[in-house]
């Protein structure tokens, strides 16, 4: 079993459309979670960063964790085809910064 | 303020030579962190330091070490290429005040092929 599992994709949703990105995770102890995009050829950019059970929003970005069911996931409202990147899930486990990865799921806004 | 820093952009080595990668982090940043990502294998951490230290390591060969300067400028070294070594190598770099919790920011990367 993975660490950190994702649905590899590709998603595609119209604009305008909910996208909804799913990630989980084998290790109890962790203790930080992590949503990164990345574009074809460019390194991965933050997106949202949670550590608490429950929903996280910032724009069009909502963010749920759910620890006891180790299920972190992504919502993006109001798709974009500026949206269509990969988007990796990451996870930190203990103190410092060792961030353990999803294979990414690739999104497909269509306009 | 200035983003991670990352230097060669791209590199062509052939199997057997050796390589230095470098990143200077964001100012104020202490921790430099390195990742190697390959379509194969996805992304990977490789190791971190902080305070000139290594704190954590990830599963690589002993091929793969690195360093930390005072002003927390890193390097990273891969001796004996190999063609597997081919990669996107990231640094990313994070203040390292809150533990765990910190949030890492990348560079945009070496890209090494080796032939």
């Amino acid at each position: 079993q993975k660490e950190v599992e994702q649905n590899s994709g590709p998603l595609s949703v119209p604009e305008g459309a909910i996208a909804s990105l799913n990630c989980t995770y084998s290790d109890r102890v962790s203790q930080s979670f992590f949503w990164y995009r990345q574009y074809s050829g460019k390194s991965p950019e933050l997106i949202m960063s949670i550590y608490s059970n429950g929903d996280k929003e910032d724009g069009r970005f909502t963010a749920q964790l759910n620890k006891a069911s180790q299920y972190v996931s992504l919502l993006i409202r109001d798709s974009q085809p500026s949206d269509s990147a990969t988007y990796l899930c990451a996870v930190n486990r203990e103190y410092g910064n060792k961030l353990v990865f999803g294979a990414g799921t690739i999104l497909r806004v269509k306009s | 303020k200035a983003g991670v820093t990352q230097t060669p952009r791209y590199l062509i080595k052939t199997r057997g030579q050796q390589v230095t990668l470098s990143c200077s982090p964001i100012s104020g940043h202490r921790s430099v962190s390195w990742y190697q990502q390959t379509p194969g294998q996805g992304l990977q951490f490789l190791f971190e330091y902080f305070s000139e230290t290594q704190r954590n390591k990830g599963n690589f060969p002993g091929r793969f070490s690195g360093r930390q300067f005072s002003n927390s400028r890193s390097e990273m070294n891969v001796s004996t290429l190999e063609l597997g070594d081919s990669a996107l190598y990231l640094c990313a770099s994070s203040r390292m005040t809150q533990g765990a919790r910190e949030t890492q920011y990348f560079g945009p990367g070496t890209r090494l092929l080796v032939l």
